[in-house]
């Protein structure tokens, strides 16, 4: 099946700061999300991109489905934004079940 | 509009008991997904339900675990005999039908299962 590689694992980042987390995804897909998975558990939508750029306040993503990556723009960073992003993508061919990456453990510190 | 809804928040069993989970969509969405998040690990996927199409249960790690799904409403997520290796957090998610609109999956705030 389709492997989901997030990277980095783990970032630090002083408030303020910008960041960048890569997606990147073995075969062509149907639907792309971006999570942010709160201190408390809670699974929070942050974009749904299959193709092309949004934006969203501090945060943008980009996906480039021919070359099976995606990017999550976070831009000055604050301590709220602390959690765990996820990337999970689906293929029609495989159901409609979403297949996540591992995640990328974001802590900001103030 | 209500969001997906999970009961209980939290629930502690004892090792070779039978739990129930419940999930309730937001409404109008005819598609149902229960995930399986163990500490410290990412989301695996159990089964999906759409509207009265046979469901996917390819993700169900063992005949113990069994769901229904009435009509396009509650599900119900069954777990027999549980096992300490059960202990996760169990999330469902919902999206709406696949004519053309985002099949944006949101997800509850999920049951967080202890097996002693």
């Amino acid at each position: 099946g389709i492997q989901v590689e997030q990277s980095p694992p783990d970032l630090i980042l002083q408030e303020g700061a910008n960041s960048t987390l890569r997606c990147n995804f073995s075969d062509s897909v149907n639907n792309l999300q971006w999570f942010h998975q709160n201190p408390w558990g809670q699974l929070i939508n942050l974009f749904y991109i299959p193709s092309g750029t949004k934006q969203n306040g501090r945060l943008s993503a980009t996906t480039v489905a021919t070359e099976r990556y995606s990017l999550l723009y976070i831009s000055s960073s604050q301590t709220s934004d602390s959690g765990v992003y996820y990337c999970a993508v689906v293929r029609y061919n495989q159901g409609g079940k979403l297949i996540f990456g591992q995640g990328t453990e974001l802590s900001v510190k103030p | 509009g209500a969001g997906v809804s999970q009961s209980p928040s939290n629930k502690v069993t004892e090792k070779g008991k039978d739990v129930e989970l419940r999930c309730d969509p937001i409404s109008g969405h005819t598609a149902l997904y229960w995930y399986r998040q163990r500490l410290g690990q990412g989301l695996e996927f159990l089964i999906y339900f759409q509207g009265n199409s046979a469901p996917d249960k390819s993700g169900l790690p063992s005949d113990r675990f069994s769901a229904e799904r009435t009509g396009e409403s509650v599900s119900t997520l069954t777990i027999q005999r549980t096992q300490q290796e059960d202990s996760a957090v169990y999330l469902c998610a919902s999206s709406p039908p696949r004519r053309g609109l985002e099949e944006t999956q949101y997800f509850g705030p999920g049951t967080r299962l202890l097996v002693l």
